[in-house]
């Protein structure tokens, strides 16, 4: 199984909802991450969870919220977000540990829509 | 290409041809490189990478350039195809020994005409 899955595929959210995206792999991979894409944009990373623990947060705003209950799943709970929140958010895994990078391996995004 | 403002650079092969794809990168203590390629509605999809310690490497149909004089890389794609069409994006590592501090480039369209 060589698959990082993303659900859901697209969510729709009004500025005082509560909702969580969610990833999951199962390559055995221990470094999970979070990127926030724009339309013609490159991806920018948000958070890195190494071994189950936050490694990288990359001055992403408090109404953005990761969690890591294991090695396998990573989610990302959303509370009173903006319109200029909306983008793809995408999950991508790699093998991890420390003295050298791997390549990371995506999902298919989480299409977000912020109404 | 780099692109300029918020659109995209835009290469146009013909099918059959040869594609070269250039990627500017921003920092000398780089010490990995991945070249990623993102289809309309779908995540990035690993391409082929690359450590310092080289310059090239090739993959299937595909062979990565890495000149650290002037910081540039370059993916070059033989007998380009319909299915190759897509935006293609560089990443660099920019954190030594870290596993996950990848540093996007603007991306390149790639457009095949048959």
């Amino acid at each position: 199984d060589t698959e990082v899955t993303q659900t859901p595929k697209h969510l729709v959210m009004g500025m005082t909802n509560k909702k969580s995206l969610k990833c999951e792999q199962h390559m055995g991979h221990r470094a999970m991450y979070w990127y926030k894409q724009k339309a013609k944009k490159p991806p920018e990373l948000m958070f890195v969870y190494s071994y189950e623990k936050l490694s990288i947060n990359e001055s992403v705003p408090s109404r953005f919220s990761p969690e890591c209950p294991n090695s396998s799943l990573l989610n990302l709970h959303l509370h009173a977000l903006q319109p200029e929140d909306s983008a793809l958010y995408l999950c991508a895994s790699s093998l991890g540990g420390q003295g050298s990078p791997y390549e990371q391996y995506f999902g298919p995004g989480t299409r977000l829509t912020v109404t | 290409g780099e692109s300029v403002g918020l659109h995209l650079p835009t290469l146009s092969v013909q099918e059959g041809d040869n594609s070269i794809i250039n990627c500017a990168y921003s920092n000398s203590a780089s010490d990995y490189f991945i070249w990623y390629k993102q289809e309309s509605g779908k995540g990035p999809q690993f391409i082929i990478d690359i450590r310092s310690n080289m310059d090239k490497r090739q993959g299937q149909r595909v062979t990565v350039l890495l000149n650290k004089t002037v910081k540039h890389l370059s993916l070059q794609i033989a007998a380009t195809q319909p299915g190759d069409s897509a935006v293609y994006f560089c990443a660099e590592n920019v954190d030594m020994g870290s596993q996950g501090n990848l540093i996007f480039g603007k991306g390149t369209k790639l457009s095949v005409k048959p």
